[in-house]
């Protein structure tokens, strides 16, 4: 069975920092793209964040670049975003999921990230 | 950026019925070099993650049902659901993977009378 799971979310001051991990199983982790999708409370999906096979290419949107890193470790499995200097516009639920609009398509269940003071 | 007009914001339709859903893409999301559109559909229930239901604008993923059709090429892109059914009860979105950043569609939120 195939499983995304994603920890490290919580309530985060601004301008602190977080690291979401995803633990992937049933599946060959390392023969996919991975990214990083966010959904603001009752907003829509947006894409954060992609990484490469061998995490050797990463993107990011404009919004987060030099604030987010997305890595990966194939060993383990396992799919991170270590989101500093977070902004209350971070606010949102996290998906893990496979590299978008392809087959196949894996989703975790998400994370929430609340950015307060 | 590619921006991505999606519409209707939201739709309310009986069981049976048909629905459609567009998608405009301030650039074309055809690719020279396969000749593939770079348009997907995902589909959203309540509470859950996204679900992907087409790729390459038309191509359904493994099991979704065929009443989920694709269609549309370069800019102009369309999400059909022939015959309704209660389970459909969802939010909709397009995206665009022709290039980073990748870009999602507003949503359209489906509601079933």
């Amino acid at each position: 069975e195939v499983q995304l799971v994603e920890s490290g979310g919580g309530l985060v001051q601004p301008g602190r920092s977080l690291k979401l991990s995803c633990a992937a199983s049933g599946f060959t982790f390392s023969d996919y793209y991975m990214a990083w999708v966010r959904q603001a409370p009752t907003k829509g999906l947006e894409w954060v964040a992609s990484i490469s096979y061998d995490g050797g290419s990463t993107y990011y949107r404009d919004s987060v670049k030099g604030r987010f890193t997305i890595s990966r470790d194939n060993a383990k499995s396992s799919l991170y975003l270590q989101m500093d200097s977070l902004r209350s516009e971070d606010t949102a639920t996290y998906y893990c999921t496979t590299d978008l609009g392809w087959e196949p398509d894996y989703w975790g269940q998400g994370v929430m990230v609340t950015v307060s003071s | 950026d590619i921006v991505m007009t999606q519409s209707p914001f939201s739709l309310a339709v009986s069981e049976g019925e048909m629905v459609t859903i567009n998608c405009k893409s301030s650039q074309s999301l055809l690719s020279s070099g396969n000749q593939k559109n770079y348009l997907a559909w995902y589909q959203q229930k309540p509470g859950q993650s996204p679900k992907l239901l087409i790729y390459y604008a038309s191509t359904r993923q493994s099991g979704v049902p065929d009443r989920f059709i694709g269609s549309g090429s370069g800019t102009d892109f369309t999400l059909t659901i022939s015959d309704v059914q209660a389970e459909d009860l969802a939010d909709y979105y397009c995206l665009q993977h022709y290039s980073s950043p990748l870009t999602f569609g507003s949503g359209t939120k489906l509601e079933i009378k």
